[in-house]
C-alpha cells in the first residue's frame, strides 16, 4: 500500500537538542498529522494540521502544512529523554467517511545518543 | 473505558488456524477503522466501518480476512487459516463523528494485538 516518504529514518539525539523530519507525498492531503508510537503501545495524536500554510505548536512541539499540501515538518525544540519513540506523520485525503483512513509515513525513530 | 481497547494483547497462532482480534472502540464513536503494522513499517489501512455499516474495505489484503461490527460499536477482525505474512500488529482507531473537520474526526488508536504465525 501506499506510504509517505518520511524522513530520517532513524536520529540520535542529545538533550537539549533540537530535532527536525519530515514527510512528502506525491499526492495532495487535506490534513496532515503526527503521532507518536512508543513501544508495545498505538499510535498517539501529537498535532493535527488542517490548513496549507499551517504552523500549529504543541509545548514543544511545532508542526507545518505545506502550501503544496504534499509535505509537512515536525521540529522538537530542546530534546528530553522522554521524547525518544517513533514518529509518524500521516495523511488524510478527505473529511469523513472512508475518506478519513490515514496514509502513514515509515517512521522516524528517536534515540540518545550513547 | 476512556480510550479504545483491543483484545487479544498478543496472540500466537499456527499456521492455518483461525483468529478473532476485537476492538472496543470509545464509546459512541460512529467511526472504526482497522490498521495492519508490519515490522518496522507505518500502520496500513483494512477497512472502516460507520457504525454497523462496513463502507471499505480496500485494504483487506485477501479473503481471508473479515471484519463485522454488527452492533455499531465493538468490532472483530477475524483472519482465516493464517500464514506467516499475517504476522503484524494489527490496531484499531476510532473516531467521534463522519463528515467532521478537526478534531471530531481525530483518529484515537487501541494499544494493537500483536499476532505472531508460526
Amino acid at each position: 500500500g501506499q506510504q509517505l516518504n518520511q524522513s530520517p529514518q532513524s536520529m540520535f539525539i542529545q538533550e537539549g537538542e533540537d530535532v527536525s523530519m519530515n514527510c512528502t507525498s506525491s499526492s495532495i492531503f487535506n490534513t496532515w498529522l503526527w503521532y507518536k508510537q512508543e513501544p508495545g503501545e498505538g499510535p498517539v495524536l501529537l498535532i493535527a494540521l488542517y490548513k496549507a500554510g499551517e504552523l500549529t505548536s504543541n509545548g514543544r512541539l511545532t508542526a507545518q502544512f505545506g502550501i503544496t499540501r504534499k509535505d509537512s515538518f515536525l521540529n522538537i525544540s530542546a530534546s528530553i529523554p522522554s521524547d525518544v519513540g517513533i514518529y509518524f506523520c500521516a495523511g488524510q485525503r478527505g473529511y469523513g467517511g472512508s475518506q478519513g483512513n490515514l496514509i502513514f509515513g515509515k517512521g522516524t525513530k528517536l534515540s540518545v545518543k550513547p | 473505558g476512556a480510550g479504545v481497547s483491543q483484545s487479544p494483547r498478543y496472540k500466537v497462532a499456527k499456521r492455518g488456524q483461525d483468529v478473532a482480534l476485537r476492538c472496543d472502540p470509545i464509546s459512541g464513536h460512529v467511526s472504526l477503522f482497522w490498521y495492519q503494522q508490519a515490522l518496522g513499517q507505518g500502520p496500513e489501512f483494512l477497512t472502516y466501518f460507520q457504525n454497523e455499516a462496513q463502507l471499505d474495505k480496500s485494504g483487506l489484503p485477501s479473503d481471508r480476512f473479515f471484519a463485522e461490527r454488527p452492533e455499531g460499536s465493538v468490532s472483530t477482525l477475524k483472519i482465516q487459516r493464517t500464514q506467516q505474512e499475517d504476522s503484524a500488529v494489527y490496531l484499531c482507531a476510532s473516531s467521534q463523528k463522519v463528515g467532521g473537520i478537526g478534531m471530531e474526526e481525530t483518529q484515537y488508536f487501541g494499544p494493537g494485538t500483536r499476532l505472531l504465525v508460526l
